[in-house]
């Protein structure tokens, strides 16, 4: 069974820093890889996947993700956070063609302070 | 909107009650979804359909029993719940089960139960 894992569950960082948020997956054959947003009182919102091709994806509200198949990791980057970027953050993949839905990590508290 | 809608959105039941989830989503998608968002742990999928058939998942007690009479529409039938059981309750679609396509997963805004 393919399983995910999100190494910070709780960042706090200063308006204008760099973020990175770690996830690496489990599953040895083709995935997709998806990173969701979960803002204070509201629902699950996509922030970027991933299928094929470029493995540096480009998402909403300027967040990237870098797939690096080698390392199993999918990680999730912004330049320059904002006050609004708290939020939630969800790692979840799929594998490919399977009939499991989406694997989530357990998500990754992010505290941006003005 | 999500384009995915559930009501309730705050259900609050006895031990002994039965109460239904509904999921109802317009974005023309072939797979339906109920995940459980516990605290501190990961969400949990517990149902899928596809096609409105039911892809088995042995793992979700039977006092939880799913419903999806069409591909729009998805239940949630609960009936002798435990108060451990209180969580939000997602309802998700996607055009494939592999969630290939433009949304990708389309999450629901939830239904938060409370099992006294």
């Amino acid at each position: 069974a393919q399983s995910v894992s999100q190494h910070n569950h709780h960042v706090i960082l200063s308006e204008a820093a760099s973020l990175e948020l770690g996830c690496n997956y489990s599953y040895g054959g083709t995935v997709n890889l998806f990173w969701y947003v979960q803002y204070p009182g509201q629902h699950l919102q996509l922030l970027l996947k991933y299928f094929s091709g470029d493995p540096l994806v480009k998402g909403i509200k300027g967040f990237e993700a870098e797939f690096i198949k080698s390392k199993f990791s999918f990680n999730l980057r912004k330049p320059s956070v904002q006050w609004s970027d708290t939020a939630e953050y969800f790692c979840a993949v799929n594998a490919m063609g399977g009939a499991d839905g989406l694997t989530f990590g357990k998500g990754t508290h992010l505290i941006i302070q003005p | 909107e999500t384009g995915v809608t559930q009501t309730p959105r705050h259900l609050v039941m006895g031990m002994t009650n039965k109460k239904s989830l509904k999921c109802e989503q317009h974005l023309g998608h072939n797979a339906m979804y109920w995940y459980k968002q516990s605290a501190k742990k990961p969400l949990e999928l517990m149902f899928v359909y596809s096609l409105e058939e039911r892809v088995e998942n042995n793992s979700v007690p039977s006092r939880f029993s799913p419903e999806c009479p069409n591909s729009s529409h998805l239940f949630l039938h609960l009936h002798t719940l435990q108060p451990e059981d209180s969580a939000l309750y997602l309802c998700a679609s996607s055009q494939t089960l592999s969630g290939i396509g433009v949304y990708g997963y389309t999450f629901g805004s939830g239904t938060r139960l409370t099992v006294v």
